[in-house]
């Protein structure tokens, strides 16, 4: 149980053009879904929270307008990088937890990340 | 300011031998804590947890010790076998309004020769 899954794995792109990345739990309802990007040899940086029917929470430092994130349904949340530019290539790595009251409350199950090179 | 920290960047232990990893944390209010295990190119998949009512929890060939009062929590692995050679990140899941969100530590390659 508890698996998260990310479509593309992979993507290559020009500069510019935007990216959108999906990111499903596919054996149980994520009321929540958080996005992380991480650089080579760092740590996992958390860029925003959604909670399914709501706006995105953003951490600081990160633009809002440029990683938009939409969590439509209980099982499927969204990152589009829009005009992506080089330093937006980086890993990509979603993961969701479940309501209050469940095994997963307390934990965060991850994707297999999203490997993004913007040319 | 780093909230949660994994001072050694790098492990290396025999195989059948003890893995200890070690982590520090900042903030006395984080109340739940995890390590996760993660290989390149791949998302973290989640090993053990502890919540800060609690000092030991095992699991198998895992254990996690937390000691509030020095705001510290590692992570054993015995028998350390090479299959576990990984990136091991703490992470500390925060209280209040920001429950749920998981702070991460810096992580510790862990090696294990046979």
């Amino acid at each position: 149980g508890a698996v998260v899954s990310q479509h593309p794995s992979r993507v290559i792109c020009k500069s510019g053009t935007s990216v959108k990345i999906e990111c499903r739990s596919l054996d149980f309802q994520a009321t929540t879904m958080f996005w992380y990007r991480q650089f080579p040899k760092q740590s996992l940086m958390l860029m925003a929270t959604s909670n399914e029917g709501s706006k995105a929470t953003y951490e600081q430092g990160v633009e809002k307008d440029k990683f938009l994130i939409n969590h439509a349904s209980l099982t499927l949340s969204t990152l589009t990088v829009t005009s992506a530019h080089p330093e937006d290539s980086s890993f990509y790595i979603c993961s969701a937890r479940s309501g209050r009251g469940t095994r997963s409350y307390n934990e965060q199950f991850f994707g297999p990340g999203t490997r993004l090179t913007v040319l | 300011d780093q909230q949660v920290k994994q001072n050694s960047p790098s492990l290396s232990v025999q195989e059948g031998r003890i893995s200890i990893l070690n982590c520090d944390y900042t903030n006395s209010m984080f109340d739940y804590f995890l390590w996760y295990k993660k290989y390149p190119a791949e998302g973290p998949t989640f090993l053990i947890s502890i919540s800060s009512i609690k000092d030991k929890n095992e699991d198998g060939r895992f254990t996690v010790f937390l000691n509030k009062s020095a705001k510290h929590l590692s992570l054993h692995i015995v028998p350390s076998q090479p299959g576990d050679s990984a990136v091991y990140f703490c992470a500390v899941n925060a209280g209040g309004t920001s429950y749920g969100k998981l702070t991460f530590g810096q992580g510790t390659i862990l090696t294990v020769h046979p």
